[in-house]
């Protein structure tokens, strides 16, 4: 099992620019998410998805766009990056009937 | 979900026990207790989860109160590797549909055991 992969691992984006952060999990689990995660706070929910088609929003969902067109895949994008968006941001999964919750390694993205 | 207070920091000497209290005193009876850590630059880790009795496995020790207002997370014998930020989060049981139980983070403790 790989567990929750995430790419790329570090991005650089312009002011304006649109890129998609991609999630992918091999567990077959249900529930995913997408958290940022700035300098010395804890993670904030950006987007989560309890099954393939269906999709909610978090704390702070503005400025992201999410799908779930399979279960393996959740991606992220970001439409015109903006300076605030410099964050971490983790992607997350687990079982329907699971309380552990998987994180990924983490997507390093500074825009300037 | 109901609001946890830790504290910001603590040290521990390597090779003893790690005591890391968690305060969540507006906890309501459905709600669980869960720990997680993160290791600098890492995603979070699960460590532990409990509602009611002191729960154990390979990683730690979770020691909840009995009137579940707070609790404690033991690492017997704390390593290097140990150093972390830890996240006491409380939280509704799953109960599937919508209701994700969004997990709340706060600041956590940043525990940083020294040789």
């Amino acid at each position: 099992n790989a567990g929750v992969t995430q790419t790329p691992k570090f991005q650089v984006l312009k002011t304006g620019q649109s890129m998609t952060l991609q999630c992918a999990q091999d567990m077959n689990h249900e529930y995913m998410s997408w958290y940022r995660q700035d300098p010395g706070m804890g993670l904030r929910l950006i987007h989560y998805s309890v099954g393939a088609g269906i999709t909610d929003q978090g704390e702070v969902p503005n400025g992201y766009n999410v799908s779930r067109s399979t279960t393996e895949d959740f991606p992220l994008r970001l439409l015109s990056a903006a300076p605030s968006q410099t964050s971490v941001y983790f992607c997350a999964s687990r079982e329907a009937s699971g309380n552990t919750i998987y994180f990924g390694e983490g997507s390093w993205l500074t825009v300037v | 979900d109901a609001k946890t207070t830790q504290p910001p920091s603590m040290d521990c000497a390597e090779g003893r026990a790690a005591n890391l209290p968690c305060n969540h005193s507006t906890i309501s009876g459905n709600e669980y207790v869960y720990w997680y850590r993160q290791i600098h630059s890492q995603g979070p880790q699960y460590i532990i989860h409990g509602l009611k009795n002191n729960e154990t496995n390979e990683m730690a020790s979770l020691i909840i109160t009995e009137d579940r207002k707070s609790s404690t997370l033991i690492l017997p014998h704390a390593t290097l590797r140990d150093t972390a930020v830890y996240y006491c989060i409380v939280r509704v049981a799953i109960a599937g549909g919508t209701s994700y139980g969004k997990l709340t983070f706060g600041q956590g403790t940043i525990l940083t055991v020294h040789p």
